[in-house]
């Protein structure tokens, strides 16, 4: 089944403590992205990654970083998380948004910070 | 100034009548506009994509896209309870790299 896949599904953890979010999608697809979802902000971009070992920051990459070693695996980590990246994470891929096609959303991250 | 403006609703619609939800975006040059239905707390799912002016049909769901006026519009029509969801209207920013920027969602409720 064509699918991207995030884990966890469920995360708290405490202030400063370094954690990772993966993704791994089995499209060979070679775009990948990640979102936060807040009440009254929508899905905001964090960052993005056109290719292997190519990443750029979205709208709000403050506080995260990622990494393209391979292309199926895109994760998100937290070098030292804050209770404002209290949120829910979904990582997306697309074949390539040129032209662009519709983005499939993993399963989602539901982060707290405390 | 937002880039991709919706109504957040909620869009109340009784039973079987059509749902019109409106969306409307900042850069001229956008070529490609999707609809994505999401459940609560759970990732969004893309209905319908659409890239030239005028109307698309995928079964209930009816797309519409006006690059002159920078607006696009989908329709449900026979809406059902279970179309209850947040539509979200997402835009491929051609001047932002390709990036897909999201609208805020318009909530709809179907009543039976």
């Amino acid at each position: 089944e064509a699918q991207v896949t995030q884990n966890p599904r469920y995360l708290i953890t405490v202030t400063g403590k370094k954690l990772t979010v993966t993704c791994s999608q089995n499209m060979n697809h070679e775009y990948m992205s990640w979102y936060r979802q807040d009440p009254g902000l929508g899905l905001r971009q964090i960052y993005y990654s056109m290719n292997v070992e190519v990443t750029d920051k979205g709208d709000v990459p403050e506080g995260y970083k990622v990494s393209r070693k391979e292309k199926r695996n895109f994760p998100l980590i937290l070098e030292s998380p804050s209770p404002n990246q209290t949120s829910l994470y979904f990582c997306a891929s697309t074949p390539n948004p040129t032209p662009p096609s519709g983005y499939t959303f993993g399963s989602g991250t539901r982060l707290t910070v405390v | 100034q937002k880039e991709v403006e919706q109504n957040s609703g909620p869009l109340s619609v009784p039973e079987g009548a059509i749902a019109s939800l409106n969306c409307t975006y900042s850069d001229r040059g956008s070529q490609s506009f999707f609809w994505y239905r999401q459940y609560s707390g759970k990732s969004p799912e893309l209905i319908m994509s659409i890239y030239s002016n005028g109307d698309k049909e995928d079964g209930r769901f009816t797309a519409q896209l006006n690059k002159a006026s920078q607006y696009v519009s989908l329709l449900i029509r026979d809406s059902q309870p279970s179309d209850s969801a947040t539509y979200l209207c997402a835009v491929i920013f051609k001047a932002a790299g390709n990036k897909l920027t999201f609208g805020g969602g318009t909530r709809v409720l179907v009543k039976p």
